[in-house]
């Protein structure tokens, strides 16, 4: 069974700080992995990878996967009290219903 | 505003009422679906709609009927629910739901209470 793993559950850091967020995976038939970032109600769209090894960047935000330890993980550097949320980690398999496994998040929680 | 629009935002029902969501994504997209997010749990898929066709029922309870009249209209009528039923229900839209892959984008859901 699909499955997808994320720590820690939760993080509270102070303004500044630089957080790695985690998230493993098992699945049959890999296509792309996805991050969300949730903080009232609609995940927004955070970053898609599909290639092992290559960043994506967006500002203060990085994320990268490694295929060979079936994982990813996305870095925050010099965090900001609106960068509080759940961090969504997703995975979508390769059958043909664009079906996403979800876990259970990260709450991310910064201080000022 | 991610393009998908979601009425009611809040939503409290009696367990014999009938009641219905409405989904709308003004993005062009192919597919649609239905998430149920419930407190401490994953994210989880309900329903998947494809060129209006469902390609995916993720063994949802039959209370719960989907509807795709288009590819730009989602609704899910609820009838005879459970308290356990409450939760938000997030509808989302992507270019497709085929061989490709492609981001989901969310609508700001409805927190539905059963009381």
């Amino acid at each position: 069974e699909d499955k997808v793993v994320q720590s820690p559950l939760s993080l509270v850091v102070h303004e500044g700080d630089t957080v790695t967020l985690n998230c493993s995976y098992e699945v049959t038939n890999f296509r792309s992995l996805l991050w969300y970032k949730q903080e009232k109600k609609a995940p927004t769209f955070l970053f898609m990878l599909t290639s092992s090894g290559i960043e994506k960047k967006s500002g203060r935000l990085s994320s990268i996967l490694d295929k060979k330890e079936l994982s990813s993980i996305l870095n925050i550097t010099a965090t900001q009290t609106g960068d509080s949320a759940i961090y969504l980690c997703a995975l979508s398999s390769t059958s043909n219903t664009g079906k996403l496994i979800f876990g259970q998040g990260t709450t991310l929680q910064v201080k000022p | 505003e991610t393009g998908v629009t979601q009425t009611p935002r809040h939503l409290v029902m009696g367990m014999t009422n009938k009641k219905s969501l409405k989904c709308e994504q003004h993005l062009g997209h192919n597919a649609m679906y239905w998430y149920k997010q419930s407190a401490k749990k994953p994210l989880e898929l309900m329903f998947v709609y494809n060129f209006k066709e469902q390609t995916e029922n993720n063994s949802v309870p039959s209370r719960f009927s989907p509807e795709c009249p288009n590819s730009s209209h989602l609704f899910l009528h609820l009838h005879t629910l459970q308290p356990e039923d409450s939760a938000l229900y997030l509808c989302a839209s992507s270019q497709g739901a085929g061989l490709g892959a492609y981001e989901q984008y969310f609508g700001p859901g409805t927190r539905l209470t059963v009381t």
